[in-house]
């Protein structure tokens, strides 16, 4: 049972360019979540899908997209990073909205 | 909505003393109440969790937290800190369709 996994664990990217961060999670959970984390701001909501087939914003919407590929998967994609994105990414699921979530280890990203 | 206040961003403590988090919510009506821990470049692992049973909620770690209504509080402690308690902790909320959480403290262990 490895819970909710993240890859990659790094990343450097240059502006402009995109990638897809990955999350993946055992638990059978219906709802799942990414923030990212930045020094001083805690943590902030991006998007999070309450179930299966559905995805929602959160706080920071702007310049990322998601995926609820299937009900263990939810990706996060960057179209075209910026600076302002550099941080440090979390993925985590909860069983129904509002519950205990479970994090993943997180992606360091740094955008140059 | 939900917000969460953790007093102080900055906790040191000596080993063996009493570890002391302070967290209060906005919130008029019970809610689920969380405390996360996350050590160096690591994801939040939970440590206990309020869910309008018992007030005094016993975690992980030998942390517990004490849910009182009138204050709005969700204090967490520790009676003796350990080198291992370093670390920073989240105070969260269940705030309708999410968790909403504190800014963080972070705990320094000292010899």
């Amino acid at each position: 049972n490895a819970g909710v996994t993240q890859t990659p664990k790094f990343q450097v990217l240059k502006t402009g360019q995109s990638m897809t961060l990955q999350c993946a999670q055992d638990m059978n959970h219906n709802s799942m979540y990414w923030y990212r984390q930045d020094p001083g701001m805690g943590l902030r909501l991006i998007y999070y899908s309450a179930s299966e087939g559905t995805t929602d914003k959160g706080e920071v919407p702007n310049g990322y997209n998601v995926s609820r590929l299937n009900k263990r998967e939810f990706s996060l994609r960057l179209e075209s990073a910026a600076p302002s994105q550099t941080s440090v990414y979390f993925c985590a699921s909860s069983e129904q909205e509002a519950y205990e979530q479970y994090f993943g280890p997180g992606t360091r990203l740094t955008v140059t | 909505a939900q917000s969460v206040t953790q007093l102080g961003s900055h906790v040191s403590v000596s080993e063996g003393a009493l570890v002391l988090l302070r967290c209060n919510y906005s919130s008029s009506v019970p809610p689920y109440l969380f405390w996360y821990v996350q050590y160096p470049n690591q994801g939040l692992q939970l440590l206990l969790k309020y869910t309008s049973a018992a007030t005094l909620v016993k975690g992980i770690n030998g942390f517990e937290a004490e849910f009182k209504k009138s204050e709005t509080s969700f204090h967490l402690t520790k009676p003796s800190a350990h080198m291992s308690d370093a670390a920073e902790y989240f105070c969260a909320v269940s705030d309708d369709y999410k968790l909403s959480f504190g800014a963080g403290t972070t705990v320094t262990v000292r010899a």
